[in-house]
């Protein structure tokens, strides 16, 4: 495979579930970021890591859990979500780390939906 | 006040047609960097292009152009001849090189809904 991977592509979660999104990258790239984005609103950043470091945190609520085991992987743990957190989630990654003007290459998303 | 304006939320054309989206952007920082990404209904985001702000040269890749003004803060981009497969969301975005560690994060406009009509 190449490029930036996402799995699963669509969730359906109750509030009371905990599930995890998956984000692969095969790119070698050494930066990797989440992004929302929820109807007629700009993508929101998330959280950004940089070879394996959390570098930034967009004052996002603690039911957002982020994991970077490696500078291929990254995942977001979800748990106790709420309606309004239905949205889609989009991974990125660039190459030399979170650097000035580097392209950010983007995965297809997952589509979530909280009931 | 946003820092990245896509003032057209939605455009319809008919093949064939050509057409511009617009994006005005604003910063203080004298070194930046814009982007143009693509959203098809697939929801991926396509890296379409990457300018720095001390290039002003307009860029041309097939049908696509893109038109950046510093003097007017625009970076337009148009499609020549559009086709049904130029659907999409275009989205503009903006990294600044300013103070604080956030050089890298990219301040997205709300995109703009691109319908190509056979």
């Amino acid at each position: 495979e190449t490029g930036v991977t996402q799995t699963p592509r669509h969730l359906v979660m109750g509030m009371t579930n905990k599930k995890s999104l998956k984000c692969e990258q095969h790119l070698g790239h050494n930066a990797m970021y989440w992004y929302k984005q929820s109807a007629k609103k700009p993508l929101e950043l998330m959280f950004v890591y940089n070879f394996k470091e959390q570098t930034e945190n967009n004052s996002v609520p603690s039911r957002f859990s982020p994991e970077c085991p490696n500078s291929s992987h990254l995942f977001l743990h979800l748990h106790t979500l709420q309606p309004e957190d239905s949205a889609l989630y989009l991974c990125a990654s660039s190459p030399l780390g979170a650097g000035v003007g580097e392209t950010q290459y983007f995965g297809p998303g997952t589509r979530l939906l909280v009931l | 006040a946003q820092k990245v304006t896509q003032a057209q939320t939605e455009i319809s054309v008919v093949e064939k047609e050509d057409v511009t989206l617009d994006c005005v952007y604003e910063t203080r920082d004298t070194t930046y960097y814009l982007f143009w990404y693509k959203q098809p209904p697939s929801g991926e985001l396509v890296f379409l292009i990457r300018r720095n702000s001390f290039d002003e040269q307009n860029e041309i890749s097939g049908r696509y152009s893109w038109n950046f003004q510093k003097s007017t803060s625009s970076f337009n981009f148009t499609i020549t001849a559009s086709q049904v497969v130029d659907s999409a969301v275009y989205f503009c975005a903006l990294r600044e090189t300013g103070s604080g560690g956030s050089n890298y994060k990219l301040t997205f406009g709300k995109g703009t809904l691109l319908t190509v009509n056979p």
